[in-house]
């Protein structure tokens, strides 16, 4: 079974620029998850798809979004760059999300972001 | 509410045993533990759920005391196949998955 994939690798931007990176989770998945991962913060909880809901959110400007579509692939959107948007942002995805606490999560390779 | 880990950083010879310990302000629903290495996606390792059932490693063992909001991870005869970053996240009443800030393992030959 193919794992969780992420799409770009990486990416440099400048500020005030906007991207969007996108996830494919493993098939059969119907949640995925998004964190932002930076040296100072660890991992941070961006927010959560279920189903092409957004069922969690976590403490992040509204300049972050995201969505889900039917084939429960994501894409997270980042407007309006800052240079502390630069960080290793992660999705994750299992099969019927956090909610049901015993569900496992499967990370993909992450896309690094620069902003200049 | 981020769990907070401990310690934050340690160092290992081959063979040595290490705890790392998550906790939490907030009621806990299950604890997840992940391993990074440098480079790469957190790794799934082991998760504990309140009643005491586990699910995860076979060779990594762990605890979870659901009064005192507390889980440790216990790594015994490490390898260096066990440095990394390890992680522990924790699921509340919300639902969220969140994580705490991390443990660096560094084992050395």
């Amino acid at each position: 079974k193919a794992g969780v994939t992420q799409t770009p690798r990486y990416l440099i931007k400048t500020r005030g620029q906007q991207v969007t990176l996108s996830c494919s989770p493993i098939s059969g998945h119907r949640s995925v998850s998004w964190y932002q991962q930076t040296p100072g913060q660890g991992l941070q909880f961006l927010f959560e798809y279920f189903s092409e809901t957004q069922r969690n959110k976590g403490n992040f400007p509204g300049r972050f979004s995201g969505r889900q579509f039917s084939n429960s692939r994501s894409e997270m959107n980042v407007s309006t760059l800052e240079l502390g948007d630069s960080a290793l942002y992660l999705c994750a995805s299992s099969l019927e999300g956090t909610r049901l606490s015993t569900d496992t999560q499967y990370f993909g390779p992450g896309t690094r972001l620069t902003v200049l | 509410q981020q769990p907070v880990q401990s310690p934050q950083a340690v160092i290992l010879r081959e063979g040595e045993d290490a705890v790392i310990n998550c906790s939490s302000s907030k009621a806990l629903y299950s604890v997840h533990w992940y391993r990074q290495k440098h480079g790469e996606a957190p790794v799934f390792l082991m998760i504990l759920l309140k009643g005491g059932e586990q699910k995860g490693h076979e060779k990594i063992s762990a605890s979870f005391n659901e009064k005192k909001q507390q889980s440790s991870l216990y790594l015994t005869a490490s390898q260096l196949s066990y440095s990394g970053t390890y992680f522990c996240g924790t699921v509340n009443q919300g639902g969220k998955l969140i994580f705490g800030q991390g443990t660096e393992l560094s084992v050395k030959p």
